[in-house]
């Protein structure tokens, strides 16, 4: 079945340094690939996509790289600030509109 | 502009009762999305709609569980027969045309199941 997981479940970094987030996904048929970041109490954000026919896309201070060749996915954050300790997700989809989460990270950043 | 709402916040019910869970999605959006989040954990698929029909009802837990949406607007999730197990945030999402494109989500229902 359909997995989408995640390597580390907790990321602590400091304030200013960059952080990188992994997720593996099983769906060899995915094609369209998403971070969200959830902060406590509210629903989840959407913060940037890419679908399958790219390896890199750039958006403000976030760059998500896919490596099809092994199934996976990472979200990098640069020069992280406090405001951006959440849990985050990725998510996938196939062909359609069925998204299947990952478990999250969560990600502390110290001060 | 308006985003994602749902109604109500906070429910707790006794095990046994129905509930209903609403969602008012972005005006204009046509996709419509339901998840589920136990404490901790990830979102759970349950069901989308594009309009009003929902083609992939494939990720609703059981047959206590269902969903309308009527005028392509507001949806209601229905739990009937609630179970302790079903204590969990419920969320809901839409997009503006579906496949392939961000979803918006609001802030969610958290429901405890006595």
């Amino acid at each position: 079945g359909e997995s989408v997981g995640l390597h580390l479940p907790t990321l602590s970094v400091q304030e200013g340094d960059n952080s990188i987030i992994n997720c593996a996904y099983s769906n060899s048929a995915s094609d369209y690939f998403i971070w969200y970041k959830q902060e406590s109490g509210k629903g989840p954000q959407f913060i940037i996509d890419i679908r399958s026919n790219m390896d890199k896309r750039q958006g403000q201070r976030v760059t998500v790289l896919l490596n099809k060749t092994v199934k996976h996915l990472s979200l990098q954050i640069a020069a992280t600030q406090p405001g951006d300790s959440a849990v985050y997700f990725c998510a996938d989809q196939e062909g359609g509109f069925k998204t299947i989460f990952g478990a999250g990270t969560r990600l502390f950043v110290k001060a | 502009g308006a985003g994602v709402s749902q109604s109500p916040s906070n429910k707790v019910t006794e095990k046994g009762k129905d509930v209903e869970l609403r969602c008012d999605p972005i005006s204009g959006h046509t996709a419509l999305y339901w998840y589920r989040q136990s404490l901790g954990q990830g979102l759970e698929f349950l069901i989308y709609f594009q309009g009003n029909s929902a083609p992939d009802k494939s990720g609703l837990p059981s047959d206590r569980f269902s969903a309308e949406r009527t005028g392509g607007s507001v949806s209601t999730l229905t739990i009937q027969r609630t179970q302790q197990e079903d204590s969990a945030v419920y969320l809901c999402a839409s997009s503006l045309q579906g496949a392939s494109n961000e979803q918006f989500f609001g802030p969610g229902t958290r429901l405890t199941v006595l």
